[in-house]
């Protein structure tokens, strides 16, 4: 049973240009969750979605950012007209549906962004 | 408010024990968390407590809460040069989405031979 996967590992992207950070759930997982580790700050919470719902949105930015999780297929974090600011590594997380804390939930390796 | 603080750098000598410490400030947390991440790697959760619990034991590790205090400690006995990480706390709330973690900075052990 592969863990977590998130790709690509590592993004380089020109200011203005579209990031797209993928994150395939482990098996029998429903739930995923998005986190930010911007540079000299801690981990911040960005977005929670079920599949083809989003439960919790309430650390997204409110432009250029958004999320999905469709029903066939990884979960999608889109960053639209990147600037340096957005340069910072992108964790995944995913659970199985019913559990009641991020106790169950395991990550992924993360995607490294870098805005040049 | 909604900070976890944590020291920034600890250094022990290996087969040392180690005490990683992190203060919160809401307490209407419920789940209280350790992570490890190693260099270029993923957040690996180490262990957890529930609010309710004074301390949880698992092989090297010991979890200790106060919760008069909003203090958790983390010590890893017998700290070998594989404990080299950093160590991040982080508290999830009892009210709405108990899935955000609210994460302190993390704690960079350095275990030296």
């Amino acid at each position: 049973n592969a863990g977590v996967m998130q790709n690509p590992r590592h993004l380089v992207r020109r200011r203005g240009q579209e990031a797209r950070l993928r994150c395939s759930p482990m098996k029998g997982h429903s739930h995923v969750y998005w986190y930010r580790q911007l540079p000299e700050e801690g981990l911040k919470f960005m977005v929670y979605l079920q599949k083809e719902n989003i439960i919790d949105e309430s650390g997204m930015p409110k432009e250029r950012f958004s999320a999905e999780f469709p029903k066939e297929g990884p979960s999608i974090l889109r960053i639209q007209q990147v600037v340096r600011g957005d340069s910072a590594a992108y964790f995944c997380a995913s659970s199985r549906p019913g559990q009641g804390s991020m106790a169950e939930a395991f990550f992924g390796q993360g995607t490294r962004l870098t805005v040049v | 408010g909604e900070d976890v603080e944590q020291s920034l750098f600890l250094s022990v000598r290996e087969g040392d024990s180690s005490v990683i410490n992190c203060t919160y400030t809401d307490s209407s947390s419920t789940y209280l968390y350790w992570y490890k991440q190693e260099p270029g790697a993923g957040l690996q959760l180490l262990t957890y407590i529930f609010s309710n619990m004074d301390m949880k034991q698992d092989q090297r590790l010991t979890v200790l809460l106060n919760k008069k205090d909003k203090h958790l400690s983390l010590r890893i006995a017998d700290t070998q040069t594989g404990d080299s990480a950093i160590y991040f706390c982080a508290e999830s709330k009892a009210a709405g989405n108990n899935r955000k973690l609210i994460w302190g900075l993390g704690t960079s052990l350095a275990v030296n031979p």
